[in-house]
C-alpha cells in the first residue's frame, strides 16, 4: 500500500530564517506531488505541483520554492521566512490524471513564524 | 476560479440530515469531496466524473450536475464522527484540483 511521510510535524522559526520541509511517498512510482498551505480556519491553497522529477509548477508568486530531486521526494524551501508564511503545510500525492484520481495527504507541518 | 460552497457552516443533532453544495463558474470535468477534522489532514471521500452520476460512501452520498456546474454532498442520519470541514475540489480540463471555500459541519449528541 502507498504511504506518504511528511516532517517535521511542527516547526517554530524566526522571521528571516530559512525553511526546508520534506515529503516522501512510498509504494507507488511517478506520482503527482503537491504542496498546499492552509491558514488557520481557511481553505487549501495550492502552492506547487509536480508531475515528474525536476518538473515544478508554481501557483502563487511568493518567497517559497519547491524541488523534486527524486521520483518520490518533494521539498518545500524558503531562503527567508516572512510572518505571512505561518500556516499548516500539507504535502499530497495522486496518480497521474488528476480528474479521476484522489489526492492523499500527509499529516502536515504546522509552521509558526515568530 | 475557486468553487463556492454553501452553507459556510452547519450545526446538526445526531441523526439529522444535511446537504452541502459546491458551485463552479467554469465547466467541470470532475468533482472531489474531502473531509478534514480539526488539526488533521484532509481525507478523501469520493470523486464524481461528468455524466451526472451519484456515488455513496457509508451514509454519505453525492451528486454531480454537469450542466449547472454544481455538486451536492448529502449526509444522512449524521453521526458525531461526521463533524469536520468538508471541501469540494473541482477539476477543469483534467488540469489541477482547485479546492472550494469549505463547509464546517458540527454534529452534537
Amino acid at each position: 500500500s502507498q504511504t506518504i511521510h511528511q516532517w517535521p510535524a511542527t516547526l517554530v522559526q524566526p522571521v528571516g530564517s530559512p525553511l526546508s520541509l520534506e515529503c516522501t511517498v512510498e509504494g507507488t512510482s511517478n506520482p503527482n506531488l503537491y504542496w498546499y498551505r492552509q491558514a488557520a480556519g481557511r481553505g487549501l491553497q495550492l502552492l506547487f505541483y509536480s508531475v515528474g522529477i525536476g518538473q515544478i509548477s508554481s501557483e502563487v508568486p511568493q518567497n517559497l520554492s519547491a524541488s523534486r530531486p527524486q521520483d518520490r521526494q518533494f521539498i518545500l524551501s524558503s531562503k527567508k521566512l516572512l510572518l505571512s508564511d505561518s500556516g499548516f503545510y500539507l504535502c499530497a500525492w495522486s496518480r497521474q490524471m488528476v480528474a479521476d484520481q484522489p489526492q492523499h495527504f500527509g499529516d502536515g507541518t504546522r509552521l509558526s513564524i515568530l | 476560479q475557486q468553487p463556492v460552497q454553501s452553507p459556510q457552516a452547519v450545526i446538526l443533532r445526531e441523526g439529522e440530515d444535511a446537504v452541502i453544495n459546491c458551485s463552479s463558474s467554469k465547466a467541470l470535468y470532475s468533482v472531489h469531496w474531502y473531509r478534514q477534522k480539526h488539526g488533521e489532514a484532509p481525507v478523501f471521500l469520493m470523486i464524481l466524473l461528468k455524466g451526472g452520476e451519484q456515488k455513496g460512501h457509508e451514509k454519505i452520498s453525492a451528486s454531480f450536475n454537469e450542466k449547472k456546474q454544481q455538486s451536492s454532498l448529502y449526509l444522512t442520519a449524521s453521526q458525531l464522527s461526521y463533524s469536520g470541514t468538508y471541501f469540494c475540489g473541482t477539476v477543469h480540463n483534467t488540469d489541477k484540483l482547485i479546492f472550494g471555500t469549505g463547509t464546517r459541519l458540527q454534529v452534537f449528541p
